[in-house]
């Protein structure tokens, strides 16, 4: 699976949205990107993915550039709720399975 | 509530013991995984199980094992416990073996504590 690079920590205000970027230089035409996020100690949560259209649902959107080396996750109306640990992950198929390979991550802080 | 249950919440044991961490996972979810989250070394994949079967394994010690029962629920066995074992361990499902599925539903996690 391609490596992914993302900023260590951003922050936003309440109620504004909030971007999260993430390169990823490297994916093959049949990786994902994945997002996922961690609230402090809990369970990993997932967000969204997609494999090269921006994609929507009700917690956020994923923009992925053309070339598909960066993507762009967007949590519209950022609340204090969703400070949290955020995780772009890039994942194929064939013998990988189902392996998440979680980086670093970037730290979102969002202020009242 | 991502539906997948992790028991015991919190584990203190000593060097050199044997501990198992036991997950459910969603109903109707056949693929199991359990990852390790250490302060050093973030949150890592320890091993995949689908319908009872070994998929894949990732960074896992000799001294760590793992099973998928019949009815779906996993446990993962730690043995001659180190000061470094010390993590969170989490277990998460989905449905499908594919690793084009990489929706996978986390537990709330095991905090291990190796005194």
């Amino acid at each position: 699976d391609a490596k992914t690079t993302q900023p260590t920590s951003m922050d936003c205000a309440e109620g504004r949205a909030a971007n999260l970027p993430c390169n990823h230089s490297t994916i093959s035409g049949n990786e994902y990107v994945y997002w996922y996020r961690q609230i402090h100690s809990q369970g990993p949560q997932y967000i969204i993915h997609g494999l090269k259209n921006n994609e929507t649902n009700e917690m956020a959107s994923l923009i992925i550039t053309e070339d598909r080396k960066s993507s762009t996750l967007i949590l519209p109306h950022a609340t204090l709720r969703d400070t949290a640990v955020y995780y772009c992950i890039v994942k194929g198929g064939g013998t990988s399975y189902g392996k998440l390979t979680f980086g670093q991550g970037t730290i979102l802080t969002v202020h009242p | 509530d991502s539906g997948v249950t992790q028991t015991p919440k919190h584990l203190i044991t000593a060097t050199g013991q044997r501990v198992t961490l036991r997950c459910s996972p969603r109903s109707g979810d056949l693929s199991v995984y359990w990852y390790q989250q250490s302060l050093d070394q973030g949150l890592q994949f320890l091993i995949q199980y689908y319908n009872g079967e070994e998929r894949a394994k990732g960074n896992i010690l000799e001294r760590f094992s793992a099973q998928q029962f019949p009815d779906l629920h996993s446990e993962l066995n730690l043995s001659s416990l180190e000061l470094g074992d010390s993590a969170l361990y989490f277990c998460a499902s989905s449905v499908e073996d594919s690793g084009r599925n990489g929706e996978q539903f986390f537990g709330p996690g095991t905090r291990l504590t190796v005194l």
